[in-house]
């Protein structure tokens, strides 16, 4: 059973441009959660999805972040015109159900974003 | 909003000696994960704790969840260089999907 696939592991924009980053759950999740990892700073939430629906965005910066998780397909995470302080890595995590207690997320190995 | 402290926040040792690592919150934990990162990779979940007085253990690495649920800790027997990375607990205090995390142990094993 593949975990949670991240792609692409490494990518580089210049100010102004698109990224766009692609999250496939664990087979069997349906449950997705981006994570940004600023450097030499901890985790945090940025946004809760299920498919189709975003359930919370509330850690999501208001502007240029967006977040999708079709019915098919993997979940995106999109940040336009994207700035040197979105340079981070991100992470996604699953789940097989609604997260918290008792349920595990499990975490992709991350993309990180070098913003030139 | 739940803070989660993490000592020590880096820790080296030798290989072969034991270490503790502690998360303490500023509020009763439901449930408190750790996980590992090694050094530009992604997270491994290594278990999770619910209950105060839980104690888990994963091949050499035990973790524990004290009565009053307000800390965990992590132990590491006969530390190897294997074990070397980012120590991060999580919890999520408001059971609504949005995982607070420490700022993460970082440990170096020297051979």
């Amino acid at each position: 059973n593949a975990g949670v696939m991240q792609n692409p592991r490494h990518l580089v924009r210049r100010r102004g441009q698109e990224a766009r980053l692609r999250c496939s759950p664990m087979k069997g999740h349906s449950h997705v959660y981006w994570y940004r990892q600023l450097p030499e700073e901890g985790l945090k939430f940025m946004v809760y999805l299920q498919k189709e629906n975003i359930i919370d965005e509330s850690g999501m910066p208001k502007e240029r972040f967006s977040a999708e998780f079709p019915k098919e397909g993997p979940s995106i995470l999109r940040i336009q015109q994207v700035v040197r302080g979105d340079s981070a890595a991100y992470f996604c995590a699953s789940s097989p159900k609604q997260g918290g207690l008792g349920e595990t997320q499990y975490f992709g190995p991350g993309t990180r974003l070098l913003v030139l | 909003s739940q803070e989660l402290e993490q000592s020590p926040q880096s820790l080296i040792v030798q290989e072969g000696k034991n270490l503790t690592i502690n998360c303490t919150s500023s509020k009763t934990l439901y449930g408190l994960y750790w996980y590992k990162q090694k050094y530009g990779e992604g997270l491994i979940f290594l278990m999770m704790l619910q209950k105060g007085g839980e104690e888990k253990s994963h091949e050499k690495i035990t973790a524990k969840l004290d009565e009053k649920k307000q800390q965990s800790s992590l132990h590491i027997t006969a530390s190897q260089p294997s074990h070397a990375g980012i120590y991060l607990c999580g919890a999520d205090p408001y059971n609504n999907n949005d995982m607070r995390f420490g700022a993460g142990t970082r440990l170096t094993v020297k051979p």
